[in-house]
């Protein structure tokens, strides 16, 4: 069983920032099956990013993943006010399908 | 516009059942394979189940087995999530999610969720 840890906990930036995001699994990841999900206060999660670096359709190219094995990251390159949110990853190689325990980005 | 609609939340005392569906448009809902993914008050998503295209196939997280079953009707386009021995712990919002043509366990379209809430 693949368990995902996500850091920080919190990430506290400004709008125009560059915002940083790291998931870091257990064991490699297979086929890069590594997803980021967005989530806003009272919505349903949203995909970003699959296979560690593609992007969703309709995702702005702010947003880039990156990595492969055991280690991910998820970029914002300058931050919107509509992007401050609960970021998860998840891996979808091999059930179960874990998700990270989330980052949450505030405005500072 | 792909569109999921899930239904049967509510209340349910301890040791209880509840059935939830979620009713899939948009796309041919018999060539993907559907999730329930689910999120306790004030915490993070957890992957409870996934289904194949077909049915003939399923996984699911050590909490589910033995209490819960997912099971769909393709001629329908409906997803469902058979829940018994509810317990408190099973309190959350719960959402159907679809998958990739090529992967399962990815969520590519959410539904808006069902709340479920174990209490006497």
């Amino acid at each position: 069983e693949i368990v995902l840890t996500q850091s920080p906990g919190t990430l506290s930036l400004s709008p125009g920032e560059r915002a940083t995001l790291s998931c870091r699994a257990s064991q490699s990841v297979s086929s890069s099956y590594l997803g980021w999900y967005q989530q806003k206060p009272g919505q349903a999660p949203r995909l970003l990013i699959y296979g560690a670096s593609s992007r969703a359709t309709g995702i702005p190219d702010r947003f880039s993943g990156s990595g492969s094995g055991t280690d991910f990251t998820l970029t914002i390159s300058r931050l919107e006010p509509e992007d401050f949110a609960v970021y998860y990853c998840q891996q979808y190689g091999s059930p179960p399908y874990a998700f990270g325990q989330g980052t949450k980005l505030e405005i500072k | 516009e792909v569109q999921l609609l899930e239904s049967g939340g509510g209340l349910v005392q301890p040791g209880g059942s509840l059935r939830l569906s979620c009713a899939a448009s948009g796309f041919t809902f018999s060539n993907y394979a559907m999730s329930w993914v689910r999120q306790a008050p004030g915490k993070g998503l957890e992957w409870v189940s996934t289904l194949s295209p077909s049915g003939s196939t399923t996984y699911s997280t050590d909490s589910a087995k033995g209490r819960f079953t997912i099971s769909r009707d393709n001629s329908k386009s409906t997803l469902f999530l058979q829940m018994n021995s509810l317990i408190a712990e099973d309190t959350a919002i719960y959402y159907c999610a679809r998958g990739s043509l090529v992967t399962a366990g990815r969520g590519d379209y959410w539904g808006q969720g069902a709340l479920v809430t174990v209490s006497s």
